[in-house]
């Protein structure tokens, strides 16, 4: 199974709206609403951000939203703020019952 | 509140066999899945597979030859066996509760680093 594709690294001003691609085909993404967004601060575990394409688990931000067209899921960060500077992922369910992630992007607060 | 803490060798020679294990403190074992993941030096995550309570299990395709993991329900705890590790192997490695295709809880991680 091949890696879901992000971009390598997003970046963007204080107060500004990012947004994180994740392309993968129809046997994970564009087969199934089991899209998680997970962020990860150096030395630190991932962290759910987003499940089930656009769910926010009790105690994310709402300024983290999911969105998912045909085989892209994509992640949006709004209002950015200095602390939201970190690696996110992706990860999808697969239909031969295996997870995969994406190659992850590098987010940066100018 | 459920907490994931692991233990486990960190260094290991080309051709040993990595051994981990995670212990589950509160929640419920018995409802959710278990999955190993790992993070290599400057590239992205990987799923290594899950584990369920009754102790089924599925892999990465690309490990399958080598990976095993297991549950003691007893002692709410589940395991990793990756054999035959090469430098590839070297990463932080965490266990993470699988709950309705996420993971929502995950351990602080351990990195093995396979050297000769």
């Amino acid at each position: 199974q091949s890696a879901l594709t992000q971009p390598a690294s997003v970046s963007g001003s204080p107060g500004q709206s990012i947004t994180i691609s994740c392309t993968g085909t129809s046997s994970d993404i564009g087969g199934y609403n089991y899209v998680s967004w997970y962020q990860r601060h150096p030395g630190k575990a991932p962290e759910l951000m987003i499940s089930h394409v656009n769910s926010r688990p009790s105690g994310i931000s709402n300024r983290f939203s999911g969105s998912k067209f045909g085989n892209t899921a994509s992640l949006t960060i709004s209002g950015l703020q200095a602390e939201d500077e970190a690696d996110y992922y992706c990860s999808s369910y697969t239909s031969s019952a295996t997870y995969v992630f994406g190659t992850g992007t590098k987010v940066t607060v100018l | 509140q459920v907490q994931l803490q692991q233990w486990g060798a960190g260094l290991l020679k080309p051709s040993e066999t990595l051994s981990l294990s995670c212990g589950v403190y509160g929640g419920s074992f018995s409802d959710d899945y278990w999955s190993w993941i790992r993070l290599p030096p400057g590239e992205g995550l990987e799923w290594i597979g899950e584990v369920s309570h009754t102790g089924s299990t599925i892999y990465n395709p690309s490990l399958k030859s080598r990976v095993s993991m297991s549950v003691d329900t007893y002692k709410n705890q589940v395991s990793l066996r990756l054999t035959s590790v090469t430098a590839a192997d070297t990463a932080v490695y965490f266990c993470a509760r699988g709950h309705s295709y996420t993971w929502n809880y995950w351990s602080q991680g351990t990195l093995v680093t396979v050297s000769s």
